[in-house]
């Protein structure tokens, strides 16, 4: 079935650059996403990524996507205390736009 | 333009009581879906309705949770009995699929605890 895989925790200093790793098995996935959850609040929609794209760049966010290795990045540049949160990747589905869930990165961003 | 809504922000109980958990999607987006969100997981699809028709409900425990779209608007998603193991965030999400735009907007969502 699908499954999408996450690294648990991340720690940058800020100013720094994090990269967030995600693989995935659906390869007739349509859309990538990111997500981003601070606590006590719902899924803020980051960006997300047209299968067929092989990178998107929105302001200080890079999305790569290695179609190949079923492997999505996030890249955040110049990372600030605010990006402290939990990420998500998630994958839709082709059919039913169904959304699968990663089990989120949380990033720590040290001042 | 208003978000999801939903209700109630947050909610205990002893297990084996009732819940209910309400949902107000965005005006017009016939897709709606019901996620519950474990500590320290991701979220996961309970049921998907497209308009008020049951689309994807494979992860839903039948023999406790229950969901229904009338009108194909607002939705409620119920569990009776409860148990400790249901002590979870319960988001709810829509969409409009077909229109090009594939993002699925979340509320807030309720937080059950189960003592």
């Amino acid at each position: 079935g699908e499954d999408v895989e996450q690294s648990l925790f991340l720690s940058v200093r800020e100013g720094d650059s994090s990269v967030i790793n995600c693989t995935y098995t659906d390869s007739s996935s349509t859309y990538l996403y990111w997500y981003k959850q601070e606590p006590g609040a719902g899924l803020q929609l980051l960006t997300y990524i047209f299968s067929n794209m092989d990178m998107k760049q929105d302001q200080r966010l890079t999305v790569l996507l290695n179609k190949k290795d079923k492997h999505l990045s996030l890249r955040i540049a110049d990372t600030q205390t605010g990006d402290s949160a939990i990420y998500f990747c998630a994958e839709m589905d082709t059919g039913g736009f169904k959304t699968i869930f990663g089990a989120g990165t949380r990033l720590f961003v040290k001042a | 333009e208003a978000g999801v809504a939903q209700s109630p922000r947050y909610k205990i109980i002893e297990k084996r009581q009732s819940v209910a958990f309400w949902c107000n999607p965005i005006s017009g987006h016939a897709t709606l879906y019901w996620y519950q969100q474990i500590l320290g997981q991701g979220p996961k699809l309970l049921i998907q309705f497209q308009n008020n028709g049951v689309v994807d409900d494979s992860q839903l425990p039948k023999d406790r949770f229950s969901a229904e779209r009338l009108k194909g608007v607002d939705s409620t998603l119920k569990i009776q009995p409860a148990k400790l193991e249901d002590s979870a965030v319960y988001l709810c999400a829509s969409s409009t699929p077909g229109t090009g735009e594939p993002e699925a907007f979340f509320g807030q969502g309720t937080r059950l605890t189960v003592v």
